[in-house]
């Protein structure tokens, strides 16, 4: 079962064009986490969205949590080359109370 | 800045050996997990242990995993009879609460021959 999906699973796209990536779920989440994983790396923490509806911006990048937390998405504005990478949604389900469910993450590729 | 460290950063096995995988989380947090990754495959989560016994586990989590806080500082995972499909890269978090914002180490490739 596919709690978190994310989409599309490959991005590739010219400097300075804008992008988005979505985290879907049929379930409702406390919180979701994007994370940023470089190849051999652990992931590193980017935002946590703790409330419907939240919003919130780390530079050039957007972060929304749904209504009913079911769902998130990143927005990146003027994408740079250093943006490469793989982003991955990872969240608290309400019944569970530590582990973090993952998507399968989106592979970014911002070309110069 | 605080972080997550793991050692070693890669373990060579032989199948049937035990390994012990380290981690030491970040000073003041109180919730310590640990996750894998098959190459290219999702991160899962294996267990989370607060208050030096385990909170959560995984299906993945079976009788050859156990994980233990020695002392005040480290964090281990222990798989007793490695298997090929044990091969992966282990990764160790912490937080400070349950709920809160899990932060990563740099996670342990393990390969099993």
């Amino acid at each position: 079962t596919q709690l978190l999906e994310q989409s599309p699973q490959f991005l590739s796209i010219q400097e300075g064009e804008n992008l988005t990536v979505y985290c879907n779920s049929s379930s409702v989440f406390s919180s979701l986490q994007w994370y940023r994983q470089e190849p051999g790396e652990g992931p590193v923490l980017l935002v946590t969205v703790v409330t419907g509806g939240e919003v919130k911006k780390l530079k050039r990048l957007t972060f929304q949590f749904g209504d009913a937390r079911k769902d998130s998405s990143l927005h990146i504005t003027a994408a740079q080359p250093g943006d490469t990478g793989l982003y991955l949604c990872a969240g608290h389900r309400w019944d569970s109370n530590y582990q973090l469910i993952w998507g399968a993450g989106t592979k970014l590729i911002i070309k110069p | 800045e605080p972080e997550v460290t793991q050692t070693p950063s890669h373990q060579v096995t032989q199948m049937g050996q035990e390994v012990i995988l380290r981690c030491v989380p970040i000073s003041n947090h109180l919730y310590f997990y640990w996750y894998r990754q098959i190459l290219g495959q999702k991160v899962e989560f294996l267990v989370s242990f607060y208050n030096n016994e385990i909170s959560e586990k995984s299906e993945i989590f079976d009788d050859q995993f156990s994980v233990e806080r020695p002392d005040g500082s480290n964090f281990t995972l222990k798989i007793r009879s490695t298997k090929l499909e044990d091969s992966a890269m282990y990764f160790c978090a912490s937080s400070v609460q349950g709920y809160n914002e899990q932060f990563f180490g740099p996670g342990t490739r393990l390969t099993v021959l």
